[in-house]
């Protein structure tokens, strides 16, 4: 079956530590985006990336990093340097990026407290 | 600035219709989607309009007025599953969808 896999579901993490969700597909998609959902608001672009080996940042990128060695695979780092990492994290993959429609996949998402 | 709204929270009988209303402001425009949300899962797709009309999929319907910023989903014949947010999201003229804070529905028997 194609589709997007996040582990782990629930993430436990002392603050001052890195943590790395992981994120793969097999959907062939070109595209790939890191998204963060807190209570009452919308979905935050963090990261996306169009290609292997090239990545954007989004509107909260700061305290994130990203890689993409591989089309499968898109993991987001969690660094000390994000202020308020207690969130719900979404992994989506779709074709591309412009030139139309694009309707993004998601992951089942990595809940992640930080305390 | 860019902008997405649709109301909080809505409550509708099961077997009635509902119409969830979003309203958007981006810099170009390439099309509105609509997700379904299930609380504590990833979002589904539901439906993608570009031009003005309606677009009618089963017992769910999305309707994109381009000249007034505005959109709606409706959903008849409501079921206790519908129980859900449902997330609006405009792409930008960069591809990049800007998301509402999404409308949570309440199905009452």
């Amino acid at each position: 079956d194609g589709g997007i896999t996040q582990s782990p579901k629930y993430l436990f993490r002392k603050e001052g530590q890195n943590v790395t969700l992981s994120c793969e597909q097999n959907l062939n998609h070109d595209a790939m985006y890191w998204y963060r959902q807190d209570p009452g608001q919308g979905l935050r672009l963090i990261y996306y990336s169009q290609i292997v080996n090239d990545f954007q940042k989004g509107d909260i990128a700061e305290g994130y990093s990203v890689s993409r060695e591989k089309k499968e695979s898109f993991p987001l780092t969690v660094t000390s340097a994000q202020k308020n990492p207690t969130a719900f994290y979404l992994c989506a993959s779709s074709p591309g990026t412009s030139g139309g429609y694009y309707e993004q996949y998601f992951g089942p998402g990595t809940r992640l407290t930080v305390t | 600035g860019q902008n997405i709204d649709q109301p909080t929270e809505m409550t509708a009988t099961e077997g009635a219709i509902v119409q969830i209303n979003c309203t958007y402001q981006t810099s170009g425009f390439n099309g509105l989607f609509w997700y379904q949300q299930h609380a504590g899962e990833a979002p589904t797709f539901l439906s993608y309009n570009v031009l003005d009309g309606l677009e009618e999929k089963g017992r769910f319907s999305s309707f994109l007025s381009r000249s007034k910023g505005y959109s709606y989903l409706l959903l008849k014949e409501l079921q206790m599953k519908d129980s859900a947010s449902y997330l609006c999201a405009a792409t930008d003229s960069n591809y990049q969808l800007i998301w509402g804070a999404g409308t949570k529905l309440i199905i009452k028997p």
